[in-house]
């Protein structure tokens, strides 16, 4: 069964870093790898998604590289902004179960 | 507009009542989901439609059926509610049940007293 594993939990920053967020999932079977931001009390905002066949997806500032093989993804923020302090999920799109199997979130604050 | 809306958004209700959650998608989409949010924060599917058609009913207590009058709506009814039914759910829909980036909605918050 597909484990989506985020590290870590949480983090602090201060305005102005970079920093990377990890993704691993146990199965590595998928159709793609997204990426969501969620506010407290508010649904997710897609941010990135990353066919199965690609390398890394660029929006912004945000980077989102997948090692398919290695069953891992990371998140790459640049210049931290606080309006950047959310909590960050990703999730995969397993190949025959038509869903997506999210991670447990990594909540990002950053200091202004 | 709102591409994917679910209403209520917050429900407060008693034990053993019967209530439903209504989700709406104006993107045109075929494939429409239910997720669970529990305490923790973790999210897990509950339901998935493809062209009004069940896909995918994960272990989920016979207790919620949900229902799809039409491609654009995917209603979620949950009958003799139970405390542990509380969290928040969440609609999403997406161009096919695959490929493509889901869409969320804005999620219903229900707590059962």
């Amino acid at each position: 069964k597909q484990e989506v594993t985020q590290i870590p939990a949480a983090l602090s920053v201060p305005e102005g870093e970079n920093l990377v967020l990890n993704c691993s999932f146990t199965d590595s079977a998928i159709y793609n790898l997204q990426w969501f931001r969620q506010d407290p009390g508010k649904g997710l905002t897609s941010l990135l998604l990353i066919q199965s066949s690609q390398r890394e997806q660029t929006s912004g500032r945000l980077n989102a590289s997948l090692d398919k093989s290695s069953g891992r993804s990371t998140l790459y923020i640049a210049a931290s902004q606080p309006g950047d302090s959310a909590t960050y999920l990703c999730a995969v799109n397993q190949t025959g179960a038509n869903n997506l199997f999210f991670g447990t979130g990594t909540r990002l604050t950053v200091i202004p | 507009d709102t591409a994917v809306s679910q209403t209520p958004k917050y429900l407060v209700t008693q034990m053993g009542n019967d209530k439903s959650i209504k989700c709406e998608q104006n993107l045109g989409h075929d494939t429409m989901y239910w997720y669970k949010q529990d305490s923790k924060k973790f999210l897990k599917i509950m339901f998935s439609y493809n062209n009004k058609e069940l896909i995918i009913n994960e272990t989920v207590p016979n207790r919620f059926s949900p229902k799809s009058p039409d491609k654009a709506h995917l209603n979620l009814h949950i009958n003799s509610l139970e405390l542990g039914d509380s969290a928040v759910y969440f609609c999403a829909s997406s161009r096919d049940h695959s490929t493509d980036t889901q869409y969320f909605g804005p999620g219903t918050r229900l707590t059962v007293l």
